[in-house]
């Protein structure tokens, strides 16, 4: 069964720093995604991730993976407050008899960015 | 595009009361979910249509029943509503071009008393 991790679960930072996001998995998996979750809101797709080595970056976010640690990272640049939200990544199993459609989802990380 | 839409987007239920939870993409998407969230737990997968005339259990889907109604909608119900079924409601589609990125609707926040 697929376990995804993600640390830390709660995350204040000061605007204009540095932080990474972790997101560990269990179990072998060639695709990995992040999502973006404002208070009261849905989930807005952010990166999606499908091969060893595959690294995106949008404005000040940047996500990458790395499939043999089973490791994902969402590095955050010169925070600005409109980053603050819930990030969660999710994780698909490979192939096995129709199941890769589903994601296992981490318990998020809530992002606070302050002046 | 509306994309993902989901009605209501607010219930109370008392307890024992049944209500359906509707679901439609316009995206021809083949693949379709439906999720609850809760406090601290992330996303649990409830039910899932891996493609029309196909559902099957998720995660957490005892008290749950769902329909593929044909491939643009999918329908959660709740039979017999319990406290334990609070939580808001989320459904998805996917389809493999992509990556099977999923795409999510607003929400459906359900409160039984």
């Amino acid at each position: 069964e697929l376990k995804v991790e993600q640390n830390p679960l709660f995350l204040s930072m000061q605007e204009g720093k540095n932080y990474t996001i972790y997101c560990n998995y269990s179990t072998t998996s060639d695709r990995l995604y992040w999502y973006r979750q404002d208070p009261g809101k849905s989930l807005e797709s952010l990166f999606v991730l499908l091969s060893n080595g595959a690294v995106k970056q949008e404005g000040r976010l940047m996500a990458s993976l790395d499939t043999k640690a089973r490791l994902s990272t969402l590095h955050i640049t010169a925070a600005v407050h409109d980053l603050s939200a819930t990030y969660f990544c999710a994780a698909a199993p490979l192939y096995s008899g129709g199941s890769n459609y589903k994601l296992t989802f981490g318990k998020g990380t809530l992002l606070t960015v302050n002046p | 595009n509306a994309g993902v839409t989901q009605t209501p987007k607010f219930q109370v239920l008392k307890t024992g009361q049944s209500m359906t939870l509707q679901c439609a993409q316009d995206m021809n998407h083949n693949s379709m979910y439906w999720y609850r969230q809760d406090p601290g737990m992330g996303l649990r997968l409830i039910y899932y249509s891996a493609s029309e005339g196909t559902t099957d259990k998720g995660e957490v889907p005892n008290g749950y029943n769902v329909s593929r109604l044909n491939k643009r909608e999918f329908s959660l119900r709740l039979e017999s509503a319990a406290p334990s079924q609070t939580s808001v409601y989320f459904c998805a589609s996917s389809e493999w071009t992509g990556g099977y990125e999923q795409y999510f609707g607003p929400g459906t926040r359900l409160t039984v008393t």
